[in-house]
Parts: structure tokens; C-alpha cells; sequence
């Protein structure tokens, strides 16, 4: 069975530091990848994902994630923070050749702290 | 377009009793979703339907039941709460799932905070 694991329950940066939160999931085929954002009290919002093509993805409010099928990674990046960054970002995938269901498998979040 | 709504956005039950989380969308999307949310968890499928009249499990559907009679609508029904459904609920839709290559994005609600105690 698919799974997703992101490494850090809670990720804290500065103001105008760089942002990395770490992705990796588990399939002997490459699924379908994404990362979405929820701010608190909201609803999940879909920050980028990779479907096919270009293994560099980029997403909106600056994010960017690369696809590593050797590392079996997706890791998030922005390069400079900002505070309205704060808030839970999800890793998910969705089985490629699964059926056409569009099921997300979602990984346990990262709580993203952005400091003054 | 309001999107997905859902209500209501907080619920307290008592052990036993059961209740309707309502889910509406209006982007006339065929596909639906319910995940609930627990801390430090991420989020687990319950049930999703692919279209009017068509429902089916997702990993943790137990103490749980749908229906999908419009295109609009698809509730969560709760028949005898328990402690362990204390969570946020999430509602989602999309076009479709996956076709021809192409994963079509899910537009989540606002979801429902329920405690059960």
C-alpha cells in the first residue's frame, strides 16, 4: 500500500530564511504528488503538484518541489519565508494506475513556524 | 461560487447520539470525498462517490454512512457517536478523479469540528 512520510512534526524558520520540508513516500511506481497548505481554522488548499514532465514543480506563494524518483522525495522548498507562510502544509499521493477514483493517501503534516 | 460548504462548523454529541454533517458543492463536480482529520494524523479517507447514486469505502468507513442522491450534496451520517469520531471532518469535490493522465485537483470546505463525549 501507498504511504507518505514527512519528516518533522513541526519545521521552524525565520523571517527570510529558507523553507524545506521533506517529503518521501513509498512506491515501486511513481505516483502522482502533491502538497497542500491549510492555515488555521481553513480547509486544505493545493499548493503544487507533479503529475508528469517536469521533475521541477512550481506552486503558488513562492513554492517550488522537486520530484527525485532515486530518493523517492518531494521535498517543498521556498527560499526566502515569510510570516503569513505560517501553517500546516500536507505531502499527499494518489496511485497512478490505482483506478480512477483520484484517492489522496496524505502524509501526517508539518506544522510550519515562521519566526520575526 | 461559495465552493464547498459544509455544516455545521462545531458540533458537540453525547455517546450514542448521531447526527448529519452536510456537505454542498456548487461547482457541479461529480466526484466527492470525506476525510477526517485527527492531530498529528494528516488525513484519512472515510467515503467518496464518483457521481449521483454511487458511493463506496475509503480506509476508515467504519461508524459511517453516505448517500449521494443529487450531484450536489453527499452527508456523512453518524448513526451511534463515539468518543474515538471526535475529529475534523473535511468535505471535498473535484471534476473528476483521474482521467487520460490528468489528476484533478480536490477543492476542500472549511470542515466540522465534532466532539464526541
Amino acid at each position: 500500500a501507498q504511504s507518505v512520510t514527512q519528516l518533522g512534526s513541526h519545521v521552524s524558520v525565520s523571517e527570510g530564511a529558507l523553507v524545506l520540508l521533506r517529503c518521501n513516500y513509498s512506491s515501486s511506481v511513481p505516483p502522482y504528488l502533491f502538497w497542500y497548505v491549510q492555515y488555521p481554522n481553513q480547509g486544505l488548499q493545493l499548493l503544487l503538484k507533479y503529475t508528469t514532465g517536469a521533475t521541477l514543480v512550481k506552486g503558488i506563494n513562492g513554492f517550488e518541489a522537486e520530484f527525485k524518483k532515486s530518493e523517492t522525495s518531494f521535498h517543498l522548498t521556498k527560499p526566502s519565508a515569510h510570516m503569513s507562510d505560517a501553517a500546516e502544509y500536507f505531502c499527499a499521493v494518489s496511485d497512478r494506475y490505482g483506478g480512477s477514483q483520484g484517492n489522496l493517501i496524505f502524509g501526517k503534516g508539518t506544522k510550519l513556524s515562521v519566526k520575526p | 461560487n461559495a465552493g464547498v460548504t459544509q455544516t455545521p462548523k462545531f458540533r458537540i454529541l453525547k455517546i450514542g447520539q448521531s447526527m448529519t454533517l452536510q456537505c454542498t458543492q456548487d461547482m457541479n463536480h461529480n466526484y466527492m470525498y470525506w476525510y477526517r482529520q485527527d492531530p498529528g494524523m494528516g488525513l484519512k479517507l472515510i467515503y467518496y462517490s464518483v457521481g449521483a447514486g454511487i458511493t463506496d469505502k475509503g480506509e476508515v468507513p467504519n461508524g459511517y454512512n453516505v448517500s449521494r442522491s443529487t450531484t450536489e450534496d453527499f452527508p456523512l451520517r453518524l448513526e451511534l457517536a463515539a468518543p474515538s469520531q471526535t475529529s475534523v471532518y473535511f468535505c471535498a469535490s473535484s471534476p473528476l478523479g483521474t482521467s487520460g493522465g490528468v489528476f484533478y485537483e480536490q477543492y476542500f470546505g472549511p470542515g466540522t469540528r465534532l466532539t464526541v463525549t
